[in-house]
């Protein structure tokens, strides 16, 4: 079966900074990637996808995500955080449905 | 004005009590999920039923019964509840099941409905 591997549980981070949350997938011919959002005490919310070409995703709030291939990883990326980006995350691939992984508590601190 | 929706938004209850979860969506979707939340925030699929039909029905006790009266609805009941059961769970809806070439079935879910078993 399809699965994700989050390697990180939790990523503490400042305010302004970089961050890379790290996702790997179990290898496949065909794969279908996403990265959801869990703020507090909330839904989950669809940040991007990858269903086939650019490797390079852009999602909402300025997300971003790279398929690449050759790792097995599909990494989420943000230039520059906010403290309303405290929140989990979740990497999932499709398999017959979603299937998640441990999610990455991401903090925001000033 | 919301996608989808579940209620109760907290539930607690005893040992052994029966209790059910509503949830519906005005998304026009064909297909629902139910998702079990773990204190360790791991998700994982339960059910999924596409135009009213149980089409994914993972390892989980018989004690757990999902019905969908509609494609707008998917009730979970729950039987003898146990402690284990202490969980969030999630609805979720998608336009159908599984991919079909370039067309997005971005899953959208539910806000939840946290289940205490005492």
């Amino acid at each position: 079966a399809q699965s994700v591997t989050q390697l990180d549980s939790q990523v503490p981070v400042f305010e302004e900074a970089p961050v890379e949350l790290r996702c790997n997938y179990s290898s496949s011919v065909s794969v279908y990637l996403f990265w959801y959002v869990q703020y507090p005490n909330q839904g989950l919310q669809l940040l991007l996808k990858y269903l086939s070409g650019s490797t390079l995703v852009k999602g909402i709030n300025g997300f971003e995500a790279e398929f690449n291939k050759s790792q097995t990883s599909f990494h989420l990326r943000k230039p520059s955080v906010h403290i309303s980006d405290t929140a989990e995350y979740f990497c999932a691939v499709w398999g017959y449905a979603l299937n998640f992984g441990k999610g990455t508590s991401l903090l925001v601190t000033p | 004005d919301t996608a989808v929706s579940q209620t109760p938004k907290y539930l607690v209850t005893q040992m052994g009590n029966d209790k059910s979860i509503k949830c519906e969506q005005n998304l026009g979707h064909d297909t629902m999920y139910w998702y079990k939340q773990d204190s360790k925030k791991f998700l994982k699929i339960m059910f999924s039923y596409n135009n009213k039909e149980l089409i994914i029905n993972e390892t989980v006790p018989n004690r757990f019964s999902p019905k969908s009266p509609d494609k707008a609805h998917l009730n979970l009941h729950i039987n003898s509840l146990e402690l284990g059961d202490s969980a969030v769970y999630f609805c979720a809806s998608s336009h159908s099941w599984g991919l079909a070439g370039d067309r997005t079935d971005t899953q959208y879910f539910g806000p939840g409905t946290r289940l205490t078993v005492l």
